[in-house]
């Protein structure tokens, strides 16, 4: 079992760029959640998906966009990109909406 | 809204020390979890808890409904148990509201 995994691992963009990170959830898992972890601080929730669609968002701008697909993959998209948008993102995956979390590794974005 | 504080926000300790790391909240929670961040980035579940104690090798792990309070012990810690750890709540739905996690050495 690969566990859940996050691509690309690091990447680095400049200002006003998009950028599409990519989960694959732990075999079975069917719910995918996305967090944004800034240098030193705890993870923040961005959003989760459920059945191909966004259940539940925290308080991220639209520029923050997600998709679900039939197999449970998930992206993440981010639009105009700021400085502030330099953090480590997290996704994670549980077998329901209530169940245990698995992490991934995570993709490090470095916005100049 | 729910808030988590974890306490302290740093931890040094000598090898074979008992630990403690502490985690209050606000508001009502579905359950609570217990994480564990190595350089780098990854992170692990410890615990998922909702109510007692649960126990795992040299982990164990408590929660207190009435008075929204957790704690997770580290008994004959090692330096292989140096790391973040955070306490994240779980809320309706399953949205996670997250501690800022407090940051473990054990020297040898």
């Amino acid at each position: 079992d690969a566990g859940v995994t996050q691509s690309p691992t690091h990447l680095i963009k400049t200002r006003g760029q998009q950028v599409t990170l990519r989960c694959s959830p732990k075999s079975g898992h069917d719910t995918v959640s996305w967090y944004q972890q800034a240098l030193g601080q705890g993870p923040q929730f961005i959003f989760q998906y459920y059945e191909e669609e966004e259940r539940q968002r925290g308080n991220f701008p639209d520029r923050f966009s997600g998709h679900q697909f039939p197999n449970y993959s998930s992206e993440l998209n981010v639009n105009a990109l700021l400085l502030g948008d330099s953090a480590l993102y997290l996704c994670a995956s549980s077998p329901d909406r209530a169940g245990e979390l698995f992490f991934g590794e995570g993709s490090r974005l470095t916005v100049l | 809204k729910n808030e988590v504080e974890q306490s302290p926000q740093n931890l040094t300790a000598q090898e074979g020390e008992f630990i403690t790391i502490n985690c209050s909240y606000s508001g009502g929670i579905s359950a609570l979890h217990w994480l564990q961040q190595h350089p780098g980035g990854g992170i692990v579940s410890l615990f998922m808890l909702s109510s007692g104690k649960k126990k795992h090798g040299r982990l164990i792990a408590t929660i207190n409904i009435q008075e929204k309070h957790s704690s997770l012990h580290i008994t004959a810690s090692h330096p292989r148990d140096s790391a973040v750890y955070i306490c994240a709540v779980k809320t309706s739905g399953s949205r996670l509201t997250f501690g800022e996690g407090t940051q473990l050495t054990v020297n040898p």
